[in-house]
């Protein structure tokens, strides 16, 4: 197993289109987690999945976006009609739960033109 | 509400030993975790405390007392390569809720 694999590891965009990313998780856990983080700032949960089932949506998480994680396995990560303030590095990290904490994947520095 | 915070800049010398504070108020508290992020790389896990008291693991320890919210890193030695951000995060429930992080730069 490599870990949590994210792709694109980057994405310019203009401001107005649609971006979608991909998180592959270690194959074992069944919990994925999508965070997103600006420059000196700490990671901020958007959401998370329990194998299929998304079980939470931060208020953070606008309209705009969108996760699916429809076989369990990976998930993704879409943003429709990006804006300047969606840029940002969109972290996925996966776990077993408590108290094995997350593996992290490398993220998805996403900047929008 | 959820309010973890750090300081946001620290600075030490290369063998020195430094601690970085960690203060929470959550709704839920399931425990507490450390993790290192280098620039442009992802977090890292370092530590885990879920009762109070001291953890240590190598030249890092991580120390928790639930009754005040408060829990620090200690790092020792210090090496050129701890120049880091190092994030505090409570485990919520079912999720790590993370602090603004600490950066912490090493000097020779």
């Amino acid at each position: 197993d490599t870990g949590v694999s994210q792709n694109p590891r980057h994405k310019i965009t203009k401001r107005g289109q649609n971006v979608t990313f991909r998180c592959d998780p270690i194959s074992e856990h069944n919990r994925l987690y999508w965070y997103r983080q600006t420059l000196g700032q700490g990671p901020e949960f958007l959401t998370y999945f329990q194998n299929e089932a998304q079980l939470e949506k931060s208020r953070l998480l606008s309209d705009r976006f969108s996760a699916e994680r429809p076989k369990g396995s990976f998930s993704t990560l879409e943003i429709q009609r990006t804006e300047q303030g969606d840029s940002a590095m969109y972290l996925c990290a996966s776990s077993l739960g408590q108290p094995n904490g997350y593996t992290f994947g490398s993220g998805t520095r996403l900047t929008v033109v | 509400g959820q309010n973890i915070d750090q300081p946001t800049e620290m600075t030490a010398t290369e063998g020195a030993i430094v601690q970085i504070n960690c203060t929470y108020q959550t709704s839920g508290f399931n425990g507490l975790f450390w993790y290192q992020q280098h620039a442009g790389e992802a977090p890292t896990f370092l530590s885990y405390n879920v009762l109070d008291g001291l953890e240590e693991k190598g030249r890092f320890s991580s120390f928790l007392s639930r009754s005040k919210g408060y829990s620090y890193l200690l790092l020792k030695e210090l090496q050129m390569k701890d120049s880091a951000s190092y994030l505090c995060a409570v485990w919520n429930t079912d999720k790590l809720i993370f602090g603004t992080g600490t950066r912490l730069q090493v000097f020779p």
